[in-house]
């Protein structure tokens, strides 16, 4: 069955500093993947997704994700972090043809000045 | 492009009473979707809607929630006799199976259940 793991329930860094959120996901095939990011009382928003090709996509304000299918691994990046990137970021799986999706519990981020 | 809009935004009911959610997508968009999201975990799907009919509702507790989609546009999400237990914030999304766009997700309804 499909599943998505976030192994960090909170990331706390530096304004500035480079960050990595985890993402393992169990899917049997070719996942889809995600990450969206959702502020206080607001909606999720898609940052990124991955459809089969280049294991590293780009998404908005900088963010990027690389794929690795020998870890199951699906993992988060940014150079450097801005304050109002404070957020909780979730990633997620949906399988080819069908955009229903399933999620992490999410990974809330603190972002220290 | 208006998005997919909610309504209401926050709901505080006793144990035993009924609430409904209502949810009008984006123009266009032929899937609509409800979520369950309780604090602190991530959304979970409860039913899913393809036009008007139910393609997948295998994760709605039946006995308390019904949902419908009568004219394959707008949705609306029924509880009845609420309890604690619901207490969640209740996601509406669509997306279009044509374009096999992303899907898009209103701000939500917060329920309380006292």
């Amino acid at each position: 069955a499909q599943s998505v793991t976030q192994p960090d329930a909170r990331v706390t860094v530096s304004e500035g500093a480079s960050l990595q959120l985890r993402c393992k996901y169990s899917y049997f095939g070719t996942p889809y993947l995600f990450w969206y990011v959702q502020y206080p009382r607001q909606g999720l928003q898609l940052l990124l997704k991955y459809y089969p090709g280049d294991p590293v996509v780009q998404g908005v304000n900088g963010f990027e994700a690389e794929f690795s299918k020998s870890n199951s691994s699906f993992h988060l990046r940014k150079a450097s972090v801005h304050w109002s990137d404070w957020a909780v970021y979730f990633c997620a799986v949906s399988m080819e043809g069908n955009n229903r999706i399933f999620f992490g519990d999410g990974t809330q981020l603190v972002v220290k000045p | 492009e208006a998005g997919v809009t909610q309504s209401p935004r926050y709901a505080v009911l006793q144990e035993g009473q009924a609430v409904s959610f209502w949810c009008d997508p984006i123009s266009g968009h032929d899937t609509l979707y409800w979520y369950q999201q309780p604090r602190d975990q991530g959304p979970q799907l409860l039913v899913y809607f393809r036009d008007e009919a139910v393609i997948d509702n295998s994760q709605l507790p039946s006995d308390r929630f019904s949902a419908v989609r009568p004219k394959g546009t707008n949705s609306t999400l029924k509880i009845q006799s609420a309890k604690q237990g619901d207490t969640a914030t209740y996601l509406c999304a669509s997306s279009s199976s044509q374009t096999n766009t992303e899907v898009f997700f209103g701000k939500g309804t917060r329920l309380t259940v006292v």
